[in-house]
């Protein structure tokens, strides 16, 4: 059974960082890139960033770029969101989704982890 | 980037009614790769249709997706109790992902 498990989240002042963690197990991770998404108390989903299975392809969304970075440790089943100079528009639960499909392939998103809360407030 | 219109914001029915979803994209869609994803209270998304009209694994058939290019269509054939909820669409077809606004599908 594929399972991801978010970690790292909790309240945090503007302009300092966080790093969210994802544990992932039940599946081959490296076969497969990852991505974060957040949704916003009450409201919808938007994607953060993605990367894949070799860590060769990177993207960000615009309101993400060049604040925070993805990564992830194939060796420990690990995917990672480095979150710096957060704002409260950054608030929101996020959350560790894998690719559907293996490497190369565009792809949804066919397992998702319960999330991680983050709250950026003074 | 393809920005994805839902239509309508909230669909009020009742149990055993067809459900009409829309989303429209800002820009064709390329090889259908577009998802639905249905997301319950205190829970998350769960993947239902990729490629525009494929079902995921375990999904109901009461549950079918149609539409290329820019307008792309989720219907339930025959609401169930468990079936109200909010869908998103989702556009996968380049390295930036965006979802759509969702629809609230509540009960009448």
């Amino acid at each position: 059974e594929v399972q991801l498990v978010e970690s790292g989240g909790g309240l945090v002042q503007p302009g300092r960082s966080l790093r969210l963690s994802c544990a992932a197990s039940g599946f081959t991770f490296d076969d497969y890139a990852m991505h974060w998404v957040r949704q916003t108390p009450g409201k919808g989903l938007e994607w953060v960033s993605g990367i894949s299975w070799n860590s060769g392809s990177i993207a960000y969304a615009d309101s993400v770029k060049g604040r925070f970075t993805i990564s992830r440790d194939n060796a420990k089943n690990s995917l990672y969101l480095q979150m710096n100079s957060l704002r409260a528009e950054d608030t929101a639960l996020y959350y560790c989704a894998k690719d559907k499909y293996v490497s190369g392939s565009y792809s949804p998103f066919d397992n998702w982890g319960q999330g991680t809360l983050v709250t950026v407030s003074s | 980037e393809i920005v994805l219109t839902q239509s309508p914001g909230t669909l009020s029915l009742s149990p055993g009614e067809r459900a009409t979803l829309s989303c429209r994209a800002s820009q064709s869609v390329r090889s259908s790769y577009l998802a639905w994803y249905q997301q319950k209270p205190g829970q998350a998304p769960r993947l239902l249709i990729h490629g525009a009209s494929s079902r995921a694994t375990g999904i109901p058939d009461r549950f079918s997706g149609s539409g290329s290019g820019t307008d792309f269509i989720l219907t339930i054939s025959r609401l169930e109790p468990e079936d109200f909820a909010v869908y998103y669409c989702q556009h996968y077809g380049s390295s930036k992902l965006t979802f759509g606004g969702g629809t609230k599908v509540e009960i009448k």
